[in-house]
């Protein structure tokens, strides 16, 4: 049973534009999330954070919101370039899990130019 | 700093075959995390080695094993190959806790046949 979902396989904006990035998930004990960014034959890397006690974390061009009502969260980029086409994935953690994460099934963002 | 460090890169196996992969994780990491990537799956999390102990494990058959060295190096193993442990197996490391967040290797692409 997949707890985060990514139900956009796939997402292209041109350069310069916003990129929103979404991502649902379903276990209300979820109370840490991330995304990663992935390129082609390499591990995915850390992108942004946020707690649940939060609602908006800003770090750069990327910020994520996080609607805890609805289960949502999503990352925006602000303006695109294309260096960030790239595989996007959102993670969740459960209280007191450790680092346990459930990763959604991922994002390919094209970027163009 | 030198990265997470995961060999082999490439690996193909024989079906009934078993086979170890090992992750180096960075330096003062002491909490390693396994994750396997098949298309359509994302990335679902194997199991979770903190201080040679294991924190946490995922919902995989007991043909998946690891073990984490004094020195945090881990290494995972699988027993008895099936086709469908085919995928991209990735070691992550971080320093304790949920909010440091993983740093990826680069993975090891098992293809079994």
């Amino acid at each position: 049973d997949q707890q985060v979902k990514q139900n956009s396989p796939s997402l292209s904006v041109q350069e310069g534009r916003i990129s929103i990035l979404n991502c649902d998930y379903t276990n209300s004990m979820f109370d840490y999330f991330l995304w990663y960014k992935k390129y082609p034959a390499e591990g995915p890397t850390f992108l942004i954070s946020i707690s649940s006690i939060k609602d908006k974390n800003e770090d750069g061009r990327f910020t994520v919101f996080l609607n805890k009502s609805a289960k949502h969260l999503s990352l925006h980029i602000v303006p695109s370039q294309p260096g960030d086409s790239a595989v996007y994935f959102c993670a969740a953690s459960p209280v007191g899990s450790g680092n346990q994460f459930y990763f959604g099934t991922g994002t390919s963002l094209t970027v163009i130019p | 700093k030198a990265g997470v460090t995961q060999t082999p890169r490439y690996l193909i196996k024989t079906r009934g075959q078993q086979v170890t992969l090992s992750c180096s994780p960075i330096s003062g990491h002491r909490s390693v995390s396994w994750y396997q990537q098949t298309p359509g799956q994302g990335l679902q999390f194997l199991f979770e080695y903190f201080s040679e102990t294991q924190r946490n494990k995922g919902n995989f058959p007991g043909r998946f094993s690891g073990r984490q060295f004094s020195n945090s190096r881990s290494e995972m193993n699988v027993s008895t190959l099936e086709l469908g442990d085919s995928a991209l197996y990735l070691c992550a490391s971080s320093l304790a806790t949920q909010v440091d967040g993983y740093t990826f290797g680069s993975g090891t692409r098992l293809t079994v046949v």
